[in-house]
């Protein structure tokens, strides 16, 4: 069975400062997808970045990159520059490419406060 | 707006009643998921769909819940005899089969609060 695990519940950055949330997870599986969403107080999940298990690259977009170290089975999430906007809940999560479906499999979240 | 669409936003009911939800998908998406979220945690996957057939549901979705999306488009989310432990944040998500990362796209949510 899949694992994503999240290991800050919380944590606090100041604006225009880098700040990078942990992510780790268990599969068995050598084919997996990794993704991070962002979900502010209105609800609704926001997809951010996608990482799949052959990518040879980091993947980047705009200002997250994810830091994907296969070995340790890490795919932390780097926000760089934070804005005030950025404050919200970040969750991490895992797909399964040969499960039907490809559902996803999130971790506990981690709460980011952007201070001004 | 061609995102992902959900109604009710909020649905206060008294337990032992039933409820209805309803997910619009992007358009041309062929898979639709159902997922629940409970405060304070990641969501959960309930089940999902590819065109019209439901082709999986997770265990937590007890013989209270069903779900159909009847022609291919819209679904909807049944609970019936509601009780306090299906208060939750119940997410919509739907996403391109031929997409590479096939990325799913959520839509706002229904938060339901069961008294």
């Amino acid at each position: 069975a899949q694992k994503i695990t999240q290991t800050q519940p919380g944590m606090f950055v100041q604006e225009k400062e880098a700040v990078t949330l942990d992510c780790t997870y268990d599969t068995s599986d050598p084919s997996y997808g990794l993704f991070w969403y962002k979900q502010p107080s209105s609800g609704e999940m926001i997809f951010l970045i996608y990482q799949g298990s052959y990518d040879q690259q980091n993947a980047t977009e705009g200002r997250y990159s994810l830091n994907f170290q296969k070995a340790r089975k890490s795919a932390n999430l780097v926000i760089s520059a934070s804005q005030l906007g950025d404050s919200a809940m970040y969750f991490c999560a895992m797909r399964d490419i040969k499960a039907a479906g490809n559902k996803l499999t999130f971790g506990g979240g981690t709460r980011v406060l952007v201070k001004p | 707006d061609t995102g992902v669409s959900q109604d009710p936003r909020h649905k206060i009911t008294k337990r032992g009643q039933n409820v209805t939800f309803r997910c619009d998908p992007i358009s041309e998406h062929n898979r639709l998921y159902w997922y629940r979220q409970t405060l304070g945690q990641g969501p959960e996957f309930l089940t999902y769909f590819q065109n019209e057939a439901q082709l999986e549901k997770s265990r937590l979705l007890s013989d209270r819940f069903s779900a159909e999306r009847p022609k291919g488009s819209f679904s909807t989310l049944e609970i019936q005899r509601t009780e306090q432990g299906d208060s939750a944040m119940y997410l919509c998500a739907s996403s391109l089969l031929s997409a590479p990362s096939n990325e799913q796209f959520f839509g706002p949510g229904t938060r339901l609060t069961v008294l």
